[in-house]
């Protein structure tokens, strides 16, 4: 069965400093995989996606980037955030890009 | 543009009773539905999933109906159990040409004992 791992689980950074949060999926190929945030009271926000490796398409410009330097592994980073960073972050993968299957999540809180 | 639409941010609903959350769309081209449930600091967890060319498709205690007129969906629990509480979100898609879901703000619901 596949399953999606996260890490860390949370995260304090001060403002300013580099970010790099982890996801991968076990149990399938080729996935295409997602990188969400959801501020606090709020809904989810898809902050890039991908159907293969070294392929990105961000929905939001912003400080952050994504990378996808093997098949199942995705990676959010950046390098410096912003107080407005804060928030939880879900990693997803879909074998169709229909149905989508999320990781159980990064909260990152930056001071 | 809000392309998914929850209007209601809150649900409460009584243990054993229905729990109704609804959802709209705008966006005739989506042809494939699903709500998520989400637990706070967890990832969203897959519910249920109609495709345009149903009405209605059914799970255990869920049901969602699709209302393709009016661009609208529901999402049905029964009988409400205090487990269910939670933030439930919907999204769609159009499978043809878009490569992600779009996802709406969410309805927390709160079952009671």
């Amino acid at each position: 069965s596949q399953t999606i791992h996260q890490w860390p689980a949370t995260l304090v950074q001060p403002v300013g400093s580099p970010l790099s949060l982890e996801c991968t999926v076990e149990g399938t190929s080729n996935p295409n995989l997602y990188w969400y945030r959801q501020a606090a009271g709020r809904g989810l926000q898809l902050l890039f996606y991908s159907v293969g490796i070294g392929q990105i398409s961000s929905e939001v410009p912003q400080n952050l980037s994504a990378s996808r330097p093997q098949d199942r592994q995705f990676i959010l980073s950046s390098k410096k955030l912003l107080l407005s960073d804060s928030g939880f972050y879900l990693c997803a993968w879909s074998p169709d890009k229909i149905e989508q299957f999320f990781g159980p999540g990064t909260r990152l809180t930056v001071l | 543009d809000q392309q998914v639409k929850q209007n209601s941010p809150s649900l409460s609903v009584q243990e054993g009773r229905i729990s109704i959350l609804n959802c709209d769309y705008t966006n005739s081209m989506f042809d494939y539905f699903l709500w998520y449930k989400k637990y706070p600091a967890e990832g969203p967890i897959f519910l249920i999933s109609i495709s345009s060319i149903k009405d209605k498709n059914e799970d255990g205690r869920f049901t969602v109906f699709l209302n393709k007129s009016a661009k609208h969906l529901s999402l049905h629990i029964v009988p409400s159990q205090p487990g269910d509480s939670a933030v439930y979100f919907c999204a769609a898609i159009d499978s043809g040409s878009a490569r992600q879901l779009t996802f709406g703000s969410g309805t927390q619901l709160t079952v009671l004992p």
